[in-house]
């Protein structure tokens, strides 16, 4: 299994701030990252994905990636209660198969 | 994506015996992924199930223990052999980026 590293938390942060998760990886032939929300007692869904060194935004959500330092991060702008899950980061060298990482627990206080 | 089924939704089993989860996928595709999240844990992949050939097993996982079948490219199985209660986890089927809704397994 790969190694990808997440800080557990768990993290709280109040309605309407920015919560900062953050994501570390070995391998370095990963090339997709990727991040999931998993609500207590579903699947995981998939909410962002990154393939190049840089920011991507899709509404609340930025994913920012830098392969020198095999870091990836998911920015979550204007934190609501619905927000409240884990986190799951994702590294996967073939774009399919995937290797996650511990996960975070995010709770939004309203 | 994908619409994937996966049946039983849940499932108590005793030990020793064996369980078949089916994974039901609405389109044809090549690769089918296996996972597994035990209790408070991330997931881990299991294994690769390719159409037409063996499965690919990672590390710590063996095809005795996890067989895999791939008959049609809709359609997978995984089997959790000989079960002890260390196998009581959420056993999940992936398609491209997506996932099934789990088996829950409570072996006693």
């Amino acid at each position: 299994q790969k190694e990808v590293e997440q800080n557990s938390g768990p993290l709280s942060v109040p309605e309407g701030a920015i919560a900062s998760l953050n994501c570390t990886y070995s391998d370095r032939v990963s090339q997709s990252f990727f991040w999931y929300r998993q609500y207590s007692g579903k699947s995981p869904e998939l909410i962002m994905s990154i393939y190049s060194n840089g920011d991507k935004e899709d509404g609340r959500f930025t994913a920012q990636l830098n392969k020198a330092s095999q870091y990836v991060s998911l920015l979550i702008r204007d934190s609501q209660p619905s927000d409240s899950a884990t986190y799951l980061c994702a590294v996967s060298p073939t774009g399919n198969q995937f290797y996650f990482g511990t996960g975070t627990s995010l709770t939004v206080i309203p | 994506s994908a619409v994937i089924s996966q049946k039983p939704s849940r499932d108590i089993c005793q030990r020793g015996t064996s369980l078949t989860i089916q994974c039901q996928v609405d389109s044809q595709v090549t690769m089918m992924f296996w996972y597994r999240q035990q209790p408070g844990q991330s997931l881990t992949l299991i294994a690769t199930a390719n159409q037409g050939s063996e499965a690919t097993y990672e590390s710590g996982f063996v095809i005795d223990k996890f067989p895999i079948s791939r008959p049609n490219l809709t359609f997978s199985t995984l089997t959790v052999s000989n079960m002890s209660p260390e196998d009581s986890s959420i056993y999940l089927c992936s398609v491209e980026r997506d996932f099934g809704q789990g088996t829950r397994l409570t072996v006693v």
